[in-house]
């Protein structure tokens, strides 16, 4: 079955430091990957869809030049949260659609990240 | 029985039991709708998906009810087993509009011995 893997599962940096986080799709090609963000007892909110060779599409409310999306392949989006501060700590999680739009789709394990 | 927490409601039933948990959506345009389980940790695990032109889906143990006129969702999972305890959520999404899927707010599923 289509697998998203997501690295790194989980990571601790310091204010103002800056942290990358990647995305990929094992046995399939995607030309759209989405990021989400998951705060304790939440559910998950939707921050951006990530375009293979173009520009990141933010949802209102999500800081574009904090959140640094680049989706260079078809198999690889990045997420990289720019001067990190300790209210951006959550766990951050990726999808992707194996197939046509409308059918399925499938979610890394997550990335829990810690600022201190 | 149901309660409601500070962020997520827990259903609370008894192992052997069926559970239903209840989903109201958002968007009276959304056509396809999805239900996932997440575990402590980890991201959500697709169970079974529905499209707006029917109004009932099985699968192994899960079935989806769809109720465009309200714009509620329900899943049900016969026999529950310790092993499904956890937050499951429902999701929506407009195919002819984007890709994007949005989430609903959670229930957990608690399961008493």
């Amino acid at each position: 079955g289509a697998v998203v893997s997501q690295h790194p599962s989980w990571v601790i940096c310091k204010s103002g430091t800056s942290v990358k986080i990647e995305c990929r799709s094992l046995d399939f090609q995607a030309t759209t990957m989405f990021w989400y963000r998951q705060f304790p007892k939440q559910s998950l909110m939707l921050m951006a869809t990530s375009n293979e060779g173009s520009k990141a599409t933010y949802e209102q409310g999500v800081e574009k030049d904090k959140f640094l999306i680049n989706h260079a392949s078809l198999t690889l989006s990045t997420l990289t949260v720019t001067s990190a501060h300790p209210e951006d700590s959550s766990f951050y999680i990726c999808s992707a659609r194996p197939g046509q739009r409308g059918y399925g789709y499938t979610f890394g394990s997550g990335t829990r990240l810690t600022v201190v | 029985g149901e309660s409601v927490g500070l962020h997520l409601p827990t259903l609370s039933v008894q192992e052997g039991d069926n559970s239903i948990i209840n989903c109201a959506y958002s968007n009276s345009a959304s056509d396809y709708f999805i239900w996932y389980k997440q575990e402590s940790g980890k991201g959500p695990q697709f169970i079974i998906d529905i499209r707006s032109n029917m109004d009932k889906r099985q699968g192994q143990r899960v079935t989806v009810l769809l109720n465009k006129t309200v714009k509620h969702l329900s899943l049900q999972i016969a026999a529950t087993q310790p092993g499904d305890s956890a937050v499951y959520f429902c999701a929506e999404n407009i195919r002819v509009r984007d890709d994007k899927i949005i989430f609903g707010k959670g229930t957990r599923l608690h399961i008493l011995p």
